[in-house]
């Protein structure tokens, strides 16, 4: 039962241009939503972080929204740049689980120049 | 501050063989955890300490047992490696009340 779901297992973007990542969840008890970045051989990086009671979080090129009716969420990067080039995976917390996260399968974005 | 170090960065296994797997964090990080990732899985919770002197089971426990030694370090031990257990085992910390969680580079392991 895959409660945090990226359908997405690739995505190539020109340099430049916005990325869009998306993500579902169906726990309507996660409160809580990261994104990190991974580059081959090294750990997951923390990117930007969401809580249920908001809609939308920024930080520079990276804005996620976040839709809970849909239980949906999208990470932005705008523009994009080749140093983006990763997998990205998006992850959910519920108040109630000890900051566990339940991560997505990832997404390998590919930035082109 | 070297963050979230993990040892050895590789290792190959024989079937039936053990071997622990060494984290350690510099942060004064409460909780730590221990995921594995596998082609097409994401990254899946094996165990979890939430503070010293607890630790909890995730997803995917069976075939792994941890030590929480201290506040710095989490340790993951295979009692009898099997091929199933091929994957990369990243080890994380967080701080109390936060849930960005801050990840080791990483073991690779291999079962043959």
């Amino acid at each position: 039962d895959q409660q945090v779901k990226q359908n997405s297992p690739s995505l190539s973007v020109q340099e430049g241009r916005i990325s869009i990542l998306n993500c579902d969840y169906t726990n309507s008890m996660f409160d809580y939503f990261l994104w990190y970045k991974k580059y081959p051989a090294e750990g997951p990086t923390f990117l930007i972080s969401i809580s249920s009671i908001k809609d939308k979080n920024e930080d520079g090129r990276f804005t996620v929204f976040l839709n809970k009716s849909a239980k949906h969420l999208s990470l932005h990067i705008v523009p994009s740049q080749p140093g983006d080039s990763a997998v990205y995976f998006c992850a959910a917390s519920a108040k109630e689980g000890a900051q566990k996260l339940v991560f997505g399968q990832g997404t390998r974005l590919t930035i082109n120049p | 501050n070297a963050g979230v170090t993990q040892t050895p960065k590789f290792q190959v296994l024989k079937t039936g063989q053990s071997m622990t797997l060494q984290c350690a964090q510099d942060m004064n990080h409460n909780s730590m955890y221990w995921y594995r990732q596998d082609p097409g899985m994401g990254l899946r919770l094996i165990y979890y300490s939430a503070s010293e002197g607890t630790t909890d089971k995730g997803e995917v426990p069976n075939g792994y047992n941890v030590s929480r030694l201290n506040k710095r370090e989490f340790s993951l031990r295979l009692e009898s490696a099997a091929p199933s257990q091929t994957s990369v085992y990243f080890c994380a910390s967080s701080g109390a009340g936060h849930y960005e969680q801050y990840f080791g580079p990483g073991t690779r392991l291999t079962v043959t």
